[in-house]
């Protein structure tokens, strides 16, 4: 019953450093996603994956990229970290039929960009 | 212009009360979803209850009702008899057309439920 499980859960960056978010769902859902919470912002779509090989922005997409490595995985990388970065990362995983399928979302990830 | 939004950032009620959690949305869509999540301070997403834009019937589950007015654009959240776990932020959220199928999250209120 792992659902969507992300690495890892916390993380404490220097500016200007890299690192990558990893997710992995066992649903074998079509659809993933990255999102970002901030107090007083709900969350915020960073990027999206409809199937398996696609990427497309969201809402909030600079400063990251994605890699849909296969159907069970999208990954979140930043390139050179910034305070601005700081945040609480989701990953969720859909089945999506029209417009029922509610988001599997991982624990979180909380990053600290100093 | 906001997608979704919730204009009570903090409720309050009584156990055992039920409360009403205010959420709008703004589609030129005919087709759309929208969706209730929980969120607990341990941080976990929780889903709650979702509405089809075409479904007639208000959506319920369990405690949770859905109050859906399309004329208004309206999706509230009502929780019957209120109990203390249900003190958390609650979000609202609509997935509309084309192939994202990402949900846009409103900015959350948070439900305070006292004995």
């Amino acid at each position: 019953n792992a659902g969507v499980t992300q690495t890892p859960k916390f993380q404490v960056l220097k500016t200007g450093q890299s690192m990558t978010l990893q997710c992995a769902q066992d649903m074998n859902h079509n659809s993933m996603y990255w999102y970002r919470q901030d107090p007083g912002m709900g969350l915020r779509l960073i990027y999206y994956s409809a199937s398996e090989g696609t990427t497309d922005k969201g809402e909030v997409p600079n400063g990251y990229n994605v890699s849909r490595l296969n159907k069970r995985e999208f990954s979140l990388r930043l390139e050179s970290a910034a305070p601005s970065q700081t945040s609480v990362y989701f990953c969720a995983s859909s089945d999506v039929q029209g417009y029922t399928g509610e988001l599997f979302f991982g624990e979180g990830s909380r990053l600290t960009v100093l | 212009a906001q997608k979704i939004t919730q204009t009570q950032p903090g409720m309050f009620v009584q156990e055992k009360e039920a409360v009403t959690l205010d959420c709008t949305y703004d589609t030129s869509d005919q087709s759309y979803g929208l969706f209730w999540y929980k969120q607990p301070s341990s941080g976990e997403m929780i889903f709650l209850i979702y509405q089809g834009s075409y479904d007639e019937q208000n959506a319920t589950e369990g405690r949770y009702s859905l109050n859906f007015q399309k004329a208004r654009k309206s999706a509230n959240l009502v929780i019957s008899a209120s109990q203390l776990g249900d003190s958390a932020m609650y979000f609202c959220a609509m997935r509309e057309g084309g192939e994202s199928a990402a949900l846009i999250f409103g900015k959350g209120t948070t439900l305070s439920v006292s004995s």
